[in-house]
């Protein structure tokens, strides 16, 4: 079956430990996207890329890293400079001429 | 990208038809206005896209006025399965330029027995 997949889908670390975040892709599409969600919000544009080796800052980027070294592939790092970590985050992807982005089905991180 | 503004959340019974509309005054040419749809811990989902008039899928219906000032996203007949967060979103998703969509806070819609 094609479409994205995020794992783990629930994550614990402890306060003070960087954290990757893992989304892939067998749609063979273009663009990748990170997203932060936190209860009751909307989601909030961390990073994306639009093709391999390149990505862009999103609108919340403070504390997070990402690579995009495959196209299939675009995990996330959550470093300990991130204040506030423990949210809902979603992958998503899209290709250029369709309409819409398709997401995965989220990891919920957890920091104690 | 152009600004939209929708209720934070409405109302329904199952069985009722629910029109959820959407504000976006600056929308630019380009824009398109397309609908997703957000269940409890899931990634959103694409339910619906229009430019202009009246688009209709086997989900819900997307009504857009001349002025594309606004649209209004109709579910007929909801069940309790549609409670769900909507979000309205435009912009040029037609993916020509492999760019960055925003998304709001979304409309909870919440359908009781």
């Amino acid at each position: 079956d094609g479409g994205i997949t995020q794992s783990p889908k629930y994550l614990f670390r402890k306060e003070g430990q960087n954290v990757t975040l893992s989304c892939e892709q067998n749609l063979n599409h273009d663009a990748m996207y990170w997203y932060r969600q936190d209860p009751g919000q909307g989601l909030r544009l961390i990073y994306y890329s639009q093709i391999v080796n390149d990505f862009q800052k999103g609108d919340i980027a403070e504390g997070y890293s990402v690579s995009r070294e495959k196209k299939e592939s675009f995990p996330l790092t959550v470093t300990s400079a991130q204040k506030n970590p423990t949210a809902f985050y979603l992958c998503a992807s899209r290709v250029q001429g369709q309409d819409t982005q398709y997401f995965g089905p989220g990891t919920r991180l957890t920091v104690l | 990208l152009a600004k939209t503004t929708q209720p934070i959340s409405m109302d329904s019974y199952e069985g009722q038809e629910v029109n959820i509309t959407c504000s976006h005054n600056n929308i630019a040419t380009n824009d398109y206005i397309t609908w997703y749809q957000q269940f409890p811990s899931q990634g959103p989902r694409f339910i619906i896209q229009g430019y202009k008039t009246k688009v209709t899928n086997e989900v819900a219906s997307l009504f857009i006025p001349a002025d594309r000032k606004s649209s209004t996203l109709s579910l007929p007949r909801v069940s309790l399965s549609d409670t769900a967060v909507y979000y309205c979103l435009v912009g040029d998703d037609r993916g020509s330029t492999l760019g960055r969509l925003y998304f709001g806070r979304g409309t909870q819609l919440t359908v009781w027995p």
